[in-house]
C-alpha cells in the first residue's frame, strides 16, 4: 500500500520566519518518485519539485529547499524567510513506478495549510 | 500559452441533474486525469486516460463518467448517481503515465443545491 502523511494540518508563521513542512511516506517499491505541489487560494495546484528515490541530494531553489531522507522515509520542504505570498496549501505526493500498462499513479497527502502573517 | 483550462470556474446544480465539467489541454500530453478535492482532504483520483478512446477508473469512479474522443479534451460528467457531488474538481495532464509530472488546471467548484 502507498501512503503519504502530512501530520501538520495548519502552520502559522510571521513573515521572514523559516518554516518546514513535513512529509513522511510509505512504499514497498525501491523505485519511486516524490513531489511537492503548492495550492494557492485560487485553487490551481502548482508543481514545485519532483525527486526520484535514487537521488538523495538536497535541493535548493531560491528560498525553497527540500530534504530527502530514505532512512526515515521523509521528504521535508523548508521555506526560508517566508513571505505572505507563500500562504497556501502544500501537498506532498508519491508516485509508484509504472508496471506494464498500469498507471503510475500519484498518492497525495492531505496537505498542510501554511499562513504567513505580515 | 500552453496549459490546461477548466470551465466553468463555479457550477451550481440541482439534485438529480447531470452536469459536465470541461477540461482542455494544449500541452500535447497523452495522459489526463480527474481528481476530486474535499475540504481538508488530499486529492482523490476519479478517472484517468492514457490515450485517446481509452480510460480507466480511479479510486472513486462511482457516479462519474468520462470520455476521451480527442487528445486535448477529457470532460467529466457528474451524474445524479453521485451521492455527494459538492466538491472541487481538478483536471491534470502529463506527458505519459508513470512518474511523469502532472500539471493541473485551475479547477471547477461544483455545488449541488
Amino acid at each position: 500500500a502507498q501512503k503519504v502523511t502530512q501530520a501538520q494540518t495548519e502552520i502559522s508563521v510571521v513573515e521572514k520566519e523559516d518554516v518546514t513542512l513535513d512529509c513522511v511516506y510509505e512504499t514497498r517499491d525501491t523505485t519511486y518518485y516524490l513531489f511537492w505541489y503548492k495550492q494557492p487560494p485560487s485553487g490551481e495546484l502548482v508543481f514545485l519539485i519532483r525527486r526520484n528515490s535514487f537521488d538523495e541530494q538536497n535541493e535548493i531553489s531560491g528560498r525553497y529547499s527540500w530534504n530527502f531522507q530514505k532512512s526515515t522515509s521523509s521528504f521535508n520542504f523548508t521555506i526560508t524567510a517566508s513571505q505572505v505570498v507563500d500562504s497556501a496549501v502544500y501537498f506532498c505526493a508519491l508516485s509508484e513506478p509504472r508496471r506494464g500498462s498500469t498507471l503510475g499513479r500519484l498518492y497525495f497527502g492531505r496537505g498542510t495549510q501554511l499562513t504567513v502573517w505580515p | 500559452d500552453g496549459g490546461i483550462t477548466q470551465s466553468p470556474k463555479y457550477l451550481f446544480r440541482k439534485e438529480g441533474q447531470n452536469v459536465t465539467l470541461s477540461c482542455e489541454q494544449n500541452l500535447n500530453h497523452d495522459a489526463m486525469y480527474w481528481y476530486r478535492q474535499d475540504p481538508g482532504q488530499g486529492l482523490r483520483l476519479i478517472y484517468y486516460s492514457q490515450i485517446v478512446n481509452d480510460f480507466q477508473k480511479g479510486d472513486i469512479a462511482e457516479g462519474y463518467s468520462v470520455s476521451r474522443e480527442k487528445k486535448e479534451s477529457f470532460p467529466l460528467t457528474v451524474t445524479s448517481a453521485q451521492k455527494n457531488p459538492t466538491a472541487f474538481y481538478l483536471c491534470a495532464s502529463s506527458i505519459g503515465t508513470g512518474p511523469d509530472t502532472q500539471y493541473f488546471g485551475p479547477g471547477t467548484r461544483l455545488t449541488v443545491l
